[in-house]
């Protein structure tokens, strides 16, 4: 089975960089996913590594390392509608392609 | 491009009820479909999956079955509701393959139970 840590809450500030930790464990790998959701929405894809080190996409950056089992999202230039909770995700090896999701880091930016 | 349909949004249920959620998918063909649960302030718990038609295989043990009976279909049910099956429902879908794990969601369907 997979196990997944992420920190509960985050608070920063608006034009800041924020980085969210993600730990796993798991009994099978196919990448490491980040998905951000807004309060009350459903989740939408922001990016995923399945190979060690940096994916860069616009203010947002995701990093993995399999040896350690670690994983992070940058977020850069913070911006209010930022404040989401971003949930890690691991993909397992099988044809079902099923993901395990963290219980999520809680984002809230300030002005 | 793919767009993903679930419906209801929004049900306000009975204890002892049926369930019926219905999820469809548009624009690609031989999904795999799931269907998650997200109880408050938690993350998501896969519920069922399916490869194709007729394949559903459950995560967890509950009241809930879930059925495919088109290629781009996915219904989840349940014959009598408890209250701790309240929760955000979401239906989701990816590709088969390289990439297999790149889940798109539905809109979600937030259930209460009373």
């Amino acid at each position: 089975g997979q196990n997944i840590d992420q920190p509960t809450e985050m608070t920063a500030t608006e034009g800041a960089i924020v980085q969210i930790n993600c730990t796993y464990q798991t009994s099978g790998f196919n990448g490491l996913f980040w998905y951000q959701q807004h309060a009350g929405e459903a989740p939408t894809f922001l990016s995923y590594n399945v190979l060690d080190g940096l994916e860069e996409k616009g203010r947002f950056s995701s990093f993995l390392s399999r040896s350690k089992g670690y994983s992070y999202l940058l977020l850069k230039e913070l911006q209010m509608k930022d404040s989401a909770s971003y949930l890690c995700a691991v993909g397992d090896n099988t044809n079902a392609g099923k993901s395990t999701f963290g219980d999520g880091t809680t984002l809230t930016v300030k002005p | 491009s793919q767009t993903i349909h679930q419906w209801p949004a929004t049900l306000v249920q009975p204890v002892g009820s049926p369930l019926s959620l219905e999820c469809t998918v548009e624009g690609t063909s031989n999904p795999n479909l799931y269907w998650y649960r997200q109880a408050a302030g938690r993350g998501l718990q896969l519920l069922f999956y399916s490869v194709g038609i007729g394949q559903i295989s459950s995560e967890v043990p509950q009241n809930l079955s879930a059925s495919r009976p088109q290629d781009r279909q996915f219904i989840l049910s349940s014959k009598k509701l408890l209250l701790s099956d309240s929760g955000f429902y979401l239906c989701a879908w990816s590709t088969t393959g390289a990439g297999a794990n790149v889940l798109t969601f539905g809109a979600g369907s937030r259930l209460t139970v009373l």
